[in-house]
C-alpha cells in the first residue's frame, strides 16, 4: 500500500483558513486520495476525496498537486468543532477497498 | 444518508467472557464492511474485511478464532470477541461501503470495550 506522510500536529486560530498537507510520493495512477477526520471518542468522518482534479464540498477543499505526489486539505474558515485528527489515506480504485490509517495530523483550533 | 450504527456504544465484561458487537448500515445496503481497533492515542488498525455471505478476510496478526466476524445480511455485520482478556480492551469501530463503484467508507460511532 502506498503510504502518506503528514505532520503530527498543527495549530490554527478560529475563523482563519487551515491548510493541512499530505505527501504521497509513491502514489499510483489508480489511487484515490481520501481525507477523513476523527473527533475524540468517535468514529472517523469522511471529509473529501479526489483523484486528479481539485475538489470542493461543503466541508472543505482538496488541492492535488499536478504530479499527484502531494495534496492539501483546506478548511476555509476553521471553527472549534474542526479540532480533530485528520487522516490522509490512499485507496485503490479497484481491488481491495480497505483503508490503511497512518498517524494523521492533530489539528488544534485556538479561540 | 449513509448512516452506520454500532451497538452497544460501550460494554464492560469480565475476563473470559465473550462479547458481541453489532454494526448496521441504516439506510443503505453494504456489500463490504470493515472492522478496526483503536488503542488510546493510536491510529485505527484494520482487523478484517467482511463481504456479505462470505468468510471475512483477516489482516496479518489478527486471530480469526478470537475475533469472529459474521456478515449475514447486507445491513448487518457482527464482531464477537471470544474469551476476552484485559488486553482486548479497546475502541472497536466498523465501517461500511455501498454497492457503488469508487464509493467511500462510512464509519460507525465505535464501541468501547473494557475487560476487567
Amino acid at each position: 500500500d502506498a503510504k502518506t506522510t503528514q505532520p503530527n500536529s498543527m495549530e490554527s486560530n478560529e475563523e482563519e483558513p487551515v491548510h493541512l498537507p499530505c505527501n504521497h510520493s509513491t502514489i499510483s495512477g489508480t489511487d484515490y486520495i481520501h481525507w477523513y477526520r476523527q473527533l475524540p471518542s468517535q468514529g472517523p468522518e469522511y471529509v473529501i476525496h479526489g483523484l486528479t482534479s481539485n475538489v470542493n464540498n461543503r466541508m472543505a477543499s482538496l488541492a492535488i498537486a499536478e504530479d499527484r505526489k502531494s495534496s492539501t486539505l483546506i478548511l476555509h474558515r476553521a471553527t472549534l468543532r474542526d479540532a480533530a485528527v485528520y487522516y490522509c489515506i490512499l485507496r485503490r480504485i479497484q481491488g481491495a477497498q480497505k483503508l490503511v490509517f497512518g498517524q494523521g495530523t492533530r489539528l488544534t483550533i485556538n479561540p | 444518508g449513509a448512516v452506520v450504527s454500532q451497538h452497544p456504544s460501550w460494554v464492560i465484561c469480565k475476563s473470559g467472557t465473550s462479547v458481541k458487537i453489532e454494526c448496521r448500515s441504516l439506510d443503505f445496503q453494504a456489500t463490504t464492511m470493515f472492522w478496526y481497533r483503536q488503542f488510546p492515542k493510536q491510529s485505527l488498525m484494520l482487523m478484517a474485511t467482511s463481504n456479505e455471505g462470505s468468510k471475512a478476510t483477516y489482516e496479518q496478526g489478527v486471530e480469526k478464532d478470537k475475533f469472529l466476524i459474521n456478515h449475514a445480511s447486507l445491513t448487518l455485520s457482527t464482531l464477537t470477541v471470544t474469551s476476552a482478556h484485559p488486553e482486548d480492551s479497546s475502541f472497536y469501530i466498523c465501517s461500511a461501503m455501498r454497492r457503488r463503484a469508487g464509493d467511500t467508507q462510512y464509519f460507525g460511532p465505535g464501541t468501547r470495550l473494557t475487560v476487567l
